[in-house]
């Protein structure tokens, strides 16, 4: 199974901030990732897919990129409602579908 | 407007049996791969379960051993999941989930999720 690592689990941040998690396949995924947001209690979000591609409705301020075994998401500008829980996902080999570990945001 | 509502969850004692239902509306149910995803209470995410449109391929997580069946019912708009032998480390929200627009199996759309709960 493809396993995701993701880097930091958590992390601080202020209003403002430009920020940047990683996510790293345990082997060539090509561009098959998809990046989701989780606010606590609530259902998932979509963000990202294949990588790069911004969801329909989602600000611009979130950018994806990488290809292969590594991958980045970008929040350009922090925002107050960005504070949530991040995780990556690979769709290329399955089964299984596998998520990674998830990334806290949290509010410095 | 694309709508997924699960029903089913519950409490349940250790060994017992659950059916989930995900009653999907606004779209073409029978075009999309559909996914059952779950959240054990404050942990990640958990791929579930996989089926294809026409229902002719599942894929299940190792974790799961045999124990739980996907199925899907295109003329009721409907997605199932059978869960037998439940144990304590199967309590977890469980959600349905549809494939995104594009083609790839990430997950464009999920439900509000139903509350599993194994405890005696």
């Amino acid at each position: 199974a493809i396993q995701l690592t993701q880097s930091p689990s958590s992390l601080s941040a202020s209003v403002g901030d430009r920020v940047t998690i990683t996510c790293r396949a345990s082997q060539g995924i090509s561009s098959a990732l998809a990046w989701y947001q989780q606010k606590p209690g609530k259902v998932p979000k979509l963000l990202i897919y294949d990588a790069s591609n911004l969801e329909s409705g989602v600000p611009s301020r979130f950018s994806g990129s990488g290809s292969g075994t590594d991958f980045t998401l970008t929040i350009s500008s922090l925002q107050p409602e960005d504070f949530a829980t991040y995780y990556c996902q690979q769709f290329n080999t399955y089964p299984p579908i596998t998520f990674g570990q998830g990334t806290r945001l949290e509010i410095k | 407007e694309v709508q997924l509502v699960e029903s089913g969850g519950g409490l349940v004692q250790p060994g017992g049996s659950l059916r989930l239902s995900c009653a999907a509306s606004g779209f073409t149910f029978s075009i999309y791969t559909m996914n059952w995803v779950r959240q054990a209470p404050g942990k990640g995410l958990e791929w579930v379960s996989y089926i294809s449109s026409s229902g002719s391929t599942m894929y299940y997580a190792d974790s799961l051993k045999g124990r739980f069946t996907i199925s899907r019912d295109n003329a009721k708009n409907s997605l199932y999941l059978q869960m037998n032998s439940l144990r304590a480390e199967d309590t977890a929200v469980y959600y349905c989930a549809r494939v995104h627009s594009s083609g790839g199996t990430c997950f464009g759309y999920w439900g509000q999720g139903t509350p599993v709960t194994v405890s005696s």
